[in-house]
């Protein structure tokens, strides 16, 4: 079945960039998506990329794919404290075929 | 705005005492989903509906149910809250052959 794994924590210094990764299992995935949860909140798309593009960018955000090692990556250039939240990775089929990785909690330091 | 609204944001239920959140949307969308999100966890889907049609994830405990009386209002019931039941229950929409779900605030179910 699909996996999706990320690291639990990631901690950086406001103003240096956050590199948050991820890793997938389904070969077959069309699109892969990066959401943001802040505390006590849910859950906003923040960007996705198709499977067959290896890197888009959006503004501070800059968006990895490894097709070949099923590997996502998230840029946050310029971290602010407004970053801190918990960052899920999630690959998919379609809107009605998600499966989320576990969550990486970024926390940003003043 | 368009988007999806769920009520209330936080609910306190005692063990074994039915109750059900609410999700609205203003999106428009024929695709309706619930999400349970534990503590430290992603979310795991419960069920959606498409349109009319429900979907039950095969590991949904009997004990959840969902009504959707019209394409903006979608019911998540929990028949009989266990204390392993508490969680943040997520509400999300999307269009079918979209790219992606539009997820509401979440609703934070505490059971006592």
């Amino acid at each position: 079945g699909e996996d999706v794994e990320q690291s639990l924590f990631l901690s950086v210094r406001e103003g240096d960039s956050s590199v948050i990764n991820c890793t997938y299992t389904d070969s077959s995935s069309t699109y892969l998506y990066w959401y943001k949860q802040e505390p006590g909140a849910g859950l906003q798309l923040l960007t996705y990329i198709f499977s067959n593009m290896d890197m888009k960018q959006d503004q501070r955000l800059t968006v990895l794919l490894n097709k070949k090692d099923k590997h996502l990556s998230l840029r946050i250039a310029d971290t602010q404290t407004g970053d801190s939240a918990i960052y899920f990775c999630a690959e998919g089929t379609g809107a009605n075929n998600l499966f989320f990785g576990t969550g990486t909690r970024l926390t940003v330091i003043p | 705005d368009a988007m999806v609204i769920q009520n209330p944001r936080y609910q306190v239920t005692q063990f074994g005492k039915p109750v059900t959140l609410s999700c609205s949307q203003t999106l428009n969308h024929n695709v309706m989903y619930w999400y349970q999100q534990k503590s430290s966890q992603a979310p795991k889907l419960l069920f959606h509906y498409y349109d009319k049609d429900f979907n039950n994830e095969a590991d949904t405990p009997d004990n959840f149910q969902s009504r959707r009386p019209n394409t903006s209002f979608c019911f998540l019931d929990i028949r009989s809250p266990g204390l392993g039941d508490a969680a943040m229950y997520l509400c999300a929409t999307s269009r079918v052959l979209e790219e992606t779900q539009y997820f509401g605030p979440g609703t934070r179910l505490l059971v006592l």
